[in-house]
């Protein structure tokens, strides 16, 4: 069964970084891009962004761009994200997810980890 | 940025009942939009993706229609572990977006 195994809750002070990783099993991580989306607290979702575990190519969201890498390590079929100059709204839930793509061109998110909370406090 | 605005936010219904969510974007997005759902505390989970096809294993009382700008997910009659938020999402363009989820909850 296809599954992603994320590390464990952080809390961090503000201006601190935060590296969140992010283990694939059941499947080939260069196979399929990585991405990661998070969820503040009691807010929606938000994409921040994808990885090719095939070539390392990123795409960020803009908003994001400066602060965060995304990595992975196919040896060991880790992807990261890490965050750095972290402020108090990024307290969120970060979740990995296989982004797929289908023939037509869509694509969507499955499976997804079970989420890292980051919590962001002086 | 594409918007993905969902209706209604919130909605009250009962079990056996037929439920509608709507999503709108705010430009044409051809049948690049998925659905989730996401129960309290867990991540989300993929129903449909291309508009109107199942993800395996999704139970065929939930599906979905449309194209363009205007789509819709329907359970066709709510079980109780159907109650959860559920998210609209657009792959047309980058940065991907979501829409803002609708939270069913028990009449």
């Amino acid at each position: 069964q296809v599954q992603l195994v994320q590390s464990g809750a952080e809390m961090k002070k503000p201006g601190a970084s935060v590296k969140v990783s992010c283990k694939a099993s059941a499947y080939s991580l260069p196979s399929y891009d990585i991405s990661w989306v998070r969820q503040a607290p009691g807010q929606g979702l938000e994409w921040m962004g994808w990885i090719s575990a095939y070539n390392g190519n990123t795409n960020y969201a803009q908003k994001l761009q400066g602060r965060v890498t995304m990595t992975t390590d196919t040896s060991t079929t880790t992807a990261y994200m890490e965050l750095r100059s972290l402020r108090s709204d990024d307290t969120a839930v970060y979740y990995c997810a296989r982004f797929m793509t289908g023939t037509g061109g869509n694509s969507w998110f499955d499976p997804w980890g079970q989420g890292t909370l980051v919590t962001v406090s002086s | 940025d594409i918007q993905m605005t969902q209706s209604p936010s919130s909605l009250s219904a009962s079990v056996g009942d037929r439920v509608t969510i709507t999503c709108r974007a705010s430009q044409i997005i051809s049948s690049y939009l998925n659905w989730y759902q996401q129960k309290a505390g867990k991540a989300p989970n993929l129903l449909i993706y291309a508009a109107t096809t199942l993800q395996s294993g999704v139970p065929s009382r939930f599906s979905g229609s449309g194209s363009g700008t205007d789509f819709t997910l329907t359970i066709s009659s709510l079980q109780p572990e159907d109650f959860a938020t559920y998210y609209c999402q657009q792959s047309y363009t980058i940065p991907i977006t979501f829409g803002q989820g609708t939270r069913l909850e028990i009449k």
